[in-house]
């Protein structure tokens, strides 16, 4: 059975202490390795795909990356308004089937 | 933004009711899924459509779950009857051939 874990399950962080986000996955077939972002009350937001060991992302204050059997998202200087849960997912088989973990709850303290 | 949308946002109902969930995705996406999230499960792929055929609902809890989807616009999840435990925040989401999925902003079911 696929498995998706992400570490910490929390995690507060003061405004410009960078840090990692955990994502460690045990699938049959990675097809993609996608991480979202999820504010309260909404549902996910896509932020990357990333589809082979060695690949990496950005996106403003975020870099994600990938190797066999992880996945890191990156986070430099945060500001309080990237305070929100971080979800990474796996497609795998046939399908347009995802994964998710149970998700990283980070907040951005001023 | 494929802006989804579901209803009803928030839905409170007793044990032993019927609850349907509705969405309509306004762009167009080959594929459309319906996830469960709660505190201890996190999310939860329920079933999925492609091209309006359910293709995967393997994770559908029990009979009690339904779902169809009669056009590209409109797909529907029933609960009959409802229980306590089904009580969590159901998303419907779409998303085309590269796993990239768009998700509505939830309905929250309590079951009481």
């Amino acid at each position: 059975e696929d498995q998706v874990t992400q570490s910490p399950e929390a995690l507060r962080l003061q405004e410009g202490e960078s840090s990692s986000l955990n994502c460690s996955y045990t699938v049959s077939g990675l097809r993609g390795l996608f991480w979202y972002r999820q504010d309260p009350g909404k549902g996910p937001e896509f932020l990357f795909t990333l589809y082979s060991a060695g690949e990496e992302k950005e996106k403003e204050r975020l870099k994600a990356t990938l190797t066999k059997k992880e996945s890191f998202l990156h986070i430099t200087a945060p500001k309080p308004e990237d305070s929100a849960t971080y979800l990474c997912a796996a497609l795998t088989g046939g399908g347009n089937k995802l994964t998710f973990g149970t998700g990283t709850q980070l907040k951005v303290e001023l | 933004d494929a802006g989804v949308i579901q209803s009803p946002r928030h839905e409170v109902t007793e044990m032993g009711q019927e609850v349907t969930l509705r969405c309509k995705p306004i762009s167009g996406h080959n594929s459309l899924f319906w996830y469960r999230q709660t505190m201890m499960r996190g999310l939860e792929l329920l079933i999925y459509f492609n091209n309006n055929v359910p293709i995967d609902d393997s994770g559908m809890p029990e009979d009690r779950f339904s779902a169809k989807m009669p056009n590209a616009s409109f797909s529907t999840l029933k609960i009959q009857p409802s229980e306590p435990r089904d009580s969590a925040v159901y998303f419907c989401a779409v998303g085309g051939d590269t796993g990239e999925l768009f998700f509505g902003e939830g309905s929250r079911l309590t079951v009481l």
